[in-house]
């Protein structure tokens, strides 16, 4: 079955980096537009970022852009979302969700990984 | 940011019909078609309704999508308990070359 497996959150202190891993499996990988969402606790949900099934094409949300770099490995079926410089307001569950160029709707998403930005 | 608005909550009795309302702009919801989430109590969104009005398998026909101009709007007939969720809406943005979501609407079953 097609499946999503985020990891890499943890505790980081402002200013720190993390890199998070979403690991795909169940669906051709290469065939799919990738992204990142995130939820801060309690709050909404906000898109982060995007990479086209090539990865030639990214694009990034104001809030990110410039910080945090989205990256895929499609020979071991895996999504990256190097994020640095890390603020308090990034504080979030950080979902990877895939949909295809031609499709503008997120099937399905994975369970989450929690990033925590505190000194 | 949230770009598209959403009550913050609705509710109902078993067996009620609720209706959530999203509304946008142009260059969201006016030129791109809208799908909703269901988020569960501390569970990952699940897609509920696809391009304005499809449901994917496995989605209850008690749950249905409408769009209209710049807003939409999701209905649930025949209110049920395990329908108590957070409901967002979204849309890709052409003036952001990204996605956007709703506010989110929490769905209370009285």
């Amino acid at each position: 079955q097609v499946q999503l497996v985020e990891s890499g959150g943890g505790l980081v202190k402002p200013g720190g980096s993390l890199r998070l891993s979403c690991a795909a499996s169940g669906f051709t990988f290469s065939d799919y537009y990738m992204n990142w969402i995130r939820q801060a606790p309690g709050k909404g949900l906000e898109w982060v970022s995007y990479i086209s099934s090539s990865g030639s094409f990214t694009n990034y949300a104001d809030s990110v852009k410039g910080r945090f770099t989205i990256f895929r490995d499609n020979a071991k079926n895996s999504l990256y979302l190097q994020m640095n410089s890390l603020r308090a307001e990034d504080t979030a569950v950080y979902y990877c969700a895939r949909n295809l160029v031609t499709e503008d709707w997120f099937d399905p998403w994975g369970q989450g990984t929690l990033v925590t930005v505190s000194s | 940011q949230s770009v598209l608005t959403q009550p913050p909550s609705a509710s109902g009795t078993p067996g009620q019909r609720v209706t959530i309302s999203c509304s946008g702009s142009s260059s969201n919801i006016g030129s791109n078609t809208v799908n909703w989430y269901q988020q569960l109590p501390g569970t990952a969104p699940k897609l509920l309704i696809y391009s304005n009005d499809q449901r994917p398998s496995g989605v209850p026909n008690r749950f249905s999508g409408s769009k209209s101009g710049t807003s939409a709007s999701l209905a649930i007939s025949g209110l049920q308990s395990e329908d108590e969720a957070d409901y967002y809406c979204a849309a890709w943005d052409d003036s952001l070359n990204g996605f956007v979501f709703g506010t989110g609407t929490k769905v209370t079953v009285l």
